[in-house]
């Protein structure tokens, strides 16, 4: 069974405005990972965030993490076209290598 | 420098015939996974290499599917007997280690099965 699930499941906003993405998961964690991918292929690394730490920063992806609700959620600002993909969180489960991975979110920016 | 790559990028097969997949990862990458995206779904986890270690075969879906990986490096994903269930997006990604690291993905491989 997935551990993360995403919400919503698909999000069309306008160019520049900031896109929200949640994802919840069942089990403690290692770290929870974000991930883009493009036309149903390839996946690209976005950010990781550890167990211990609450908010990490990378350009205009802004990632938090409360494991009290065992919940993530991502964060793009003045979103842009090339932001249309679909994000999958996944998380990594103590002690064990396995990525467990959600359903994705796709995220469709409106010129 | 060079991602992980995977060939073929599409392979239309009939049913019931053989397929490989092949994987090749970031050069120094000791980990590496095979996972299977059916359309509009989540990564469904296959299998794990890390280094000589034996590798976790716990998500492969049924004895038509196996792996290997020769020289810890390259990874080839065979299917038997290959159903329309196989249909999915085959994804390879390889890490520098295991449990907590970063995974870098290659396209993947389209496969149907007519």
């Amino acid at each position: 069974s997935q551990q993360g699930e995403e919400d919503p499941q698909a999000l069309s906003i306008q160019e520049g405005e900031n896109a929200t993405m949640n994802c919840s998961y069942k089990t403690s964690i290692n770290n929870l990972q974000w991930y883009r991918q493009n036309s149903g292929r390839g996946l690209v690394h976005l950010i990781l965030i550890r167990s211990n730490e609450r908010e990490k920063h990378s350009g205009r992806l802004r990632v938090t993490l409360d494991t009290s609700k065992k919940s993530s959620s991502l964060l793009i600002t003045a979103s842009q076209a090339a932001d249309t993909a679909s994000y999958f969180c996944a998380t990594n489960m103590d002690s064990n290598y396995q990525l467990i991975w959600g359903a994705g979110t796709k995220l469709i920016i409106k010129p | 420098g060079a991602g992980v790559s995977q060939s073929p990028s599409n392979k239309v097969t009939e049913k019931g015939k053989d397929v490989e997949l092949r994987c090749d990862p970031i050069s120094g990458h000791t980990a590496l996974y095979w996972y299977r995206q059916s359309l509009g779904q989540g990564l469904e986890f296959l299998i794990y290499f890390q280094g000589n270690s034996a590798p976790d075969k716990s998500g492969l879906p049924s004895d038509r599917f196996s792996a290997e990986r020769t020289g810890g490096s390259v990874s080839t994903l065979t299917i038997q007997r290959t159903q329309q269930e196989d249909s999915a997006v085959y994804l390879c990604a390889s890490s520098w280690v295991g449990n907590t690291d970063t995974q870098y993905f290659g396209p993947g491989t389209r496969l149907t099965v007519l």
